[in-house]
């Protein structure tokens, strides 16, 4: 296992759900990142958390709400999300700051998310 | 507009045989190139991170090469293994004060007995 964790596996959710995604990294990576993958598309970086600093993709609709309490968790809130938004959704982390382009990533197993 | 294309986009080959996997960019500025493979079900996992000086690195079976004049990679698989099987992903991450990863959409390698 690379040392991230993404609970849960597998969701189902209906359009008017509010649900979370948890990712919770045991390395002592001061940096966050969530993901999302659809199939036949490319990965899509959607938010990054350094050392308590968010950058966000500005195409990432308000519906997907990130939050990090602190270095090793990390949650995406999701609320009334649309069938296009299932995927999988995966957790990263890496040493450094956002700044630092060079580090290695860690990413976890991925929720798959189903929006009904 | 930053692009990476890899190809081919599947690829079936013999268990034991070589193959080579391209990754073509336009991604600027550089600052690396990162090869990762991710099993069906599972998060990737990096294979090899390439800086602009770095024109060919090895991991175990896996070979990757970098020419940044013709923004061109390649990982080249040696001897391949059933569990070779898997998507092969290639990121350009661009300098310039932020992480801004560009991703390929993956060459899916089947590895046949």
């Amino acid at each position: 296992e690379t040392g991230v964790t993404q609970t849960p596996r597998h969701l189902v959710m209906g359009m008017t759900n509010k649900k979370s995604l948890k990712c919770e990294q045991h390395l002592g990576h001061n940096a966050m990142y969530w993901y999302k993958q659809s199939a036949k598309k490319p990965l899509e970086l959607m938010f990054v958390y350094s050392l308590e600093e968010r950058v966000e993709n500005n195409s990432v609709p308000s519906r997907f709400s990130p939050e990090c309490p602190n270095s090793s968790h990390l949650f995406l809130h999701l609320h009334t999300l649309q069938p296009e938004d299932s995927a999988l959704y995966l957790c990263a982390s890496s040493q450094g700051s956002r700044t630092s382009s060079s580090y290695e990533q860690y990413f976890g197993p991925g929720t798959r998310l189903t929006v009904t | 507009k930053n692009q990476v294309e890899q190809s081919p986009q599947s690829l079936i080959i013999l268990e034991g045989k070589n193959c080579t996997l391209q990754c073509n960019y336009t991604v600027s500025p550089f600052s690396n190139l990162r090869w990762y493979k991710q099993d069906t079900g599972r998060g990737p996992v990096s294979l090899t991170i390439m800086t602009f000086s770095e024109n060919t690195k090895s991991n175990g079976r896996y070979t990757a090469t970098l020419d940044a004049d013709t923004k061109q990679s390649s990982l080249h698989i040696t001897a391949s293994q059933l569990s070779d099987s898997a998507s092969y992903i290639c990121v350009v991450i661009a300098s310039g004060g932020s992480y801004i990863p560009t991703f390929g959409r993956g060459t899916s390698l089947i590895v046949h007995p």
